[in-house]
């Protein structure tokens, strides 16, 4: 198993760009969460998955997008990106209740936009 | 509303045992976690208690939860280079899909 990946690692944004972070897990998981990090700060949650076609909004879901249109897979989009989007991205999965309630994480994205 | 706190930076000599420690404000907790985070790399999960427990030891790790000052610790011992780390601690809540509060993060720093 891969596991959770993400694509693309790095990413350099103009301000009023538009881009889309793809997270893919193989484990057959249920929830999918995207996550920013931002130094001091921990991690915050931007928005989730509780499963195929469902999405709902974190602590901090202005300006991105999601999409769950596959189970395995989990979109993040950024329609007009702006300066306080620079962070750095995780994914992460989950087996969903009953089976298991560790997230498992992506490697990460580190996104700066300029 | 929900807040997990943690110390910046913990520094110990290589060999002690480091103690790190959290503290949360939300008694519905179900599930309390500790995850490590390498540099340069996503988190992984180190252990988890179950918010009815009030210890668990696995290997070099021990989780010690006192649910009445909602105080979580993780003690590693023996602590080695390979130890240097952010270490986060989180918390879930049954209502909320169960996701994740987390703490800003601990740096565990190793002096030789």
């Amino acid at each position: 198993n891969a596991g959770v990946t993400q694509t693309p690692k790095f990413r350099v944004l103009k301000t009023g760009q538009s881009m889309t972070l793809l997270c893919a897990q193989d484990m057959n998981h249920e929830y999918m969460y995207w996550y920013r990090q931002d130094p001091g700060m921990g991690l915050r949650l931007i928005h989730y998955s509780v499963g195929e076609g469902t999405t709902a909004k974190g602590e901090v879901p202005d300006g991105y997008n999601v999409s769950r249109l596959k189970k395995q897979n989990f979109l993040l989009g950024l329609e007009s990106a702006a300066p306080s989007q620079t962070s750095v991205y995780f994914c992460a999965s989950m087996p969903g209740t009953h089976h298991g309630y560790e997230q498992y994480f992506g490697p990460g994205t580190r996104l700066t936009v300029t | 509303g929900e807040d997990v706190e943690q110390s910046l930076f913990l520094s110990v000599r290589e060999g002690d045992s480091s103690v790190i420690n959290c503290t949360y404000t939300d008694s519905s907790s179900t599930y309390l976690y500790w995850y490590k985070q390498e540099p340069g790399a996503g988190l992984q999960l180190l252990t988890y208690i179950f918010s009815n427990m009030d210890m668990k030891q696995d290997q070099r790790l021990t989780v010690l939860l006192n649910k009445k000052d909602k105080h979580l610790s993780l003690r590693i011992a023996d602590t080695q280079t390979g130890d240097s780390a952010i270490y986060f601690c989180a918390e879930s809540m049954l209502d909320s899909n169960y996701q994740l509060i987390w703490g800003a993060g601990t740096k565990l720093i190793i002096k030789p």
